[in-house]
């Protein structure tokens, strides 16, 4: 069975561009999460997917925003980049069955700003 | 403020000797969960604890969860190279359905 997969593995962009990351969870899981983990603060989470719907979400400014779409993949978009948002950004997928569901991890995107 | 406060941060010892790794918070999880991550990749699952108390056994490694469910620990028997790695845990809160990761704790096992 696969797992969760992510796109791309590296990105590049400079301060101000957009980014546009993806996920697929693994197959039969409704439920995708989006974490950052930048250089030595460990992961921090940033939205929760579920149903297509989003159910909460962290202490990150508007511009970090994302959507699920009808087959549970997921898209987080970062507008007006700036060079703290470089980390590697995770994704994680569950099948939604409760707060003690547990949650598989992809290999991440690296997204660096310049 | 750290909601999950892991410790130690860093840790380096010889193949063979016993360690162990602390997750301490003041609130109540539902569940807690250790991960180990490699570099480059993603965290995998190493295993979930739900009941205050329990503890599971993974080979050389022992989990265990607080009676309150506020802490955990990850002990090593016999360390080996093998083990070298980034371990998280992280907690759920009840609800939330969302996990909040301690800093880490970067391992590493010399031979």
């Amino acid at each position: 069975e696969a797992g969760v997969t992510q796109s791309p593995t590296h990105l590049i962009k400079t301060r101000g561009q957009q980014a546009t990351l993806r996920c697929s969870p693994i197959s039969g899981h409704t439920s995708v999460y989006w974490y950052q983990q930048a250089l030595g603060l460990g992961l921090q989470f940033l939205l929760w997917y579920d149903e297509g719907e989003e159910r909460n979400r962290g202490n990150f400014p508007p511009r970090f925003s994302g959507r699920q779409f009808p087959n549970y993949s997921s898209e987080l978009n970062v507008n007006a980049l700036e060079l703290e948002d470089s980390a590697l950004y995770l994704c994680a997928s569950s099948s939604g069955q409760g707060a003690t569901d547990t949650q598989y991890f992809g290999p991440g995107t690296r997204l660096t700003v310049l | 403020t750290q909601l999950l406060e892991q410790s130690p941060q860093f840790l380096s010892i010889q193949e063979g000797e016993n360690l162990t790794v602390y997750c301490n918070s003041s609130s109540v999880f539902s569940s807690l969960q250790w991960y180990r991550q490699e570099p480059g990749e993603g965290p995998v699952l190493l295993v979930t604890v739900v009941t205050g108390g329990e503890v599971k056994k993974l080979k050389r490694l022992t989990f265990q969860f607080g009676d309150a469910r506020k802490d955990s620990s990850l002990h090593i028997t016999a360390a080996q190279p093998g083990d070298t790695g980034l371990y998280l845990c992280a907690g759920a809160l009840g609800g939330a359905q969302k996990l909040v990761f301690g800093q880490g704790t970067r391992l590493t096992i010399n031979p």
